[in-house]
């Protein structure tokens, strides 16, 4: 299986902040790796996919980029809707796996 | 517009049978290279994925539950059911269904659309 590895799993962070959310893969993975935004409740959103393109709806303060084994999630100037859990997840092969979830939390 | 719904019991026995049905709209599981999964969410835990449904029918199931799972789909209801067998506290989850596409003329694919949820509790 390909382990998924999100760094950190919380961060604490102000509004306007920018933030940086890492995701290393235990093997190479190219660019099918994707991230989502989940809150309590609700249904995951997709933010991120093929490691760099942006979801359509998606604002634009939110990035990706990596290849290979590492990758990163970008959310510059952190909005209030923004503080909840990120995952990162690759899709290279079965089974598909998540990391462990990164949950920003407000200063 | 697009929705999933996820139904199913909130409440089952230890070693009893779970069906979950996936009942969806705006979307088609008969154009290529779409599909359909599912992915679970125990009390303050991380996703885990559970099984997948191709258009063409194929389905792919996480190793470690493949011996208790049976995805299937019934296109014109717009509908995909998982069954897990011999349920047990530790399946205690949310469990979610997830549409999935793919970046056009490769293999990247992702779930682009979810549903809400249904929480399942195992408990005698």
């Amino acid at each position: 299986d390909t382990q998924m590895t999100q760094s950190p799993s919380s961060l604490s962070a102000f509004v306007g902040d920018r933030v940086t959310i890492t995701c290393r893969a235990s093997q190479t993975i190219s660019n099918y790796l994707h991230w989502y935004q989940h809150k309590p409740g609700k249904a995951p959103k997709l933010l991120i996919y093929g490691a760099s393109r942006l979801q359509s709806g998606v604002p634009s303060r939110f990035s990706g980029s990596g290849s290979g084994t590492d990758f990163t999630l970008t959310i510059t100037s952190l909005q209030p809707e923004d503080f909840t859990t990120y995952y990162c997840q690759q899709t290279y092969n079965f089974p598909l796996t998540f990391g462990g979830g990164t949950k920003v939390e407000i200063k | 517009q697009i929705t999933l719904e996820e139904s199913g019991p909130t409440l089952v026995k230890p070693t009893q049978t779970l069906t979950l049905t996936c009942t969806f709209s705006g979307l088609s599981l008969s154009t290529s290279g779409v599909g359909m999964g599912w992915i679970r969410q125990p009390p303050g835990g991380a996703l885990e994925w559970l099984a997948l449904i191709y258009y063409d029918d194929d389905k792919r199931y996480s190793p470690s539950l493949r011996s208790r799972l049976t995805i299937t789909k019934d296109t014109s209801k717009n509908q995909v059911d998982l069954t897990m067998t011999n349920m047990g506290p530790v399946d205690t989850a949310t469990y979610f269904c997830a549409h999935s596409s793919s970046i056009v003329a490769t293999n990247v694919y992702f779930f682009d659309y979810w549903g809400q949820g249904t929480r399942v509790t195992v408990s005698s």
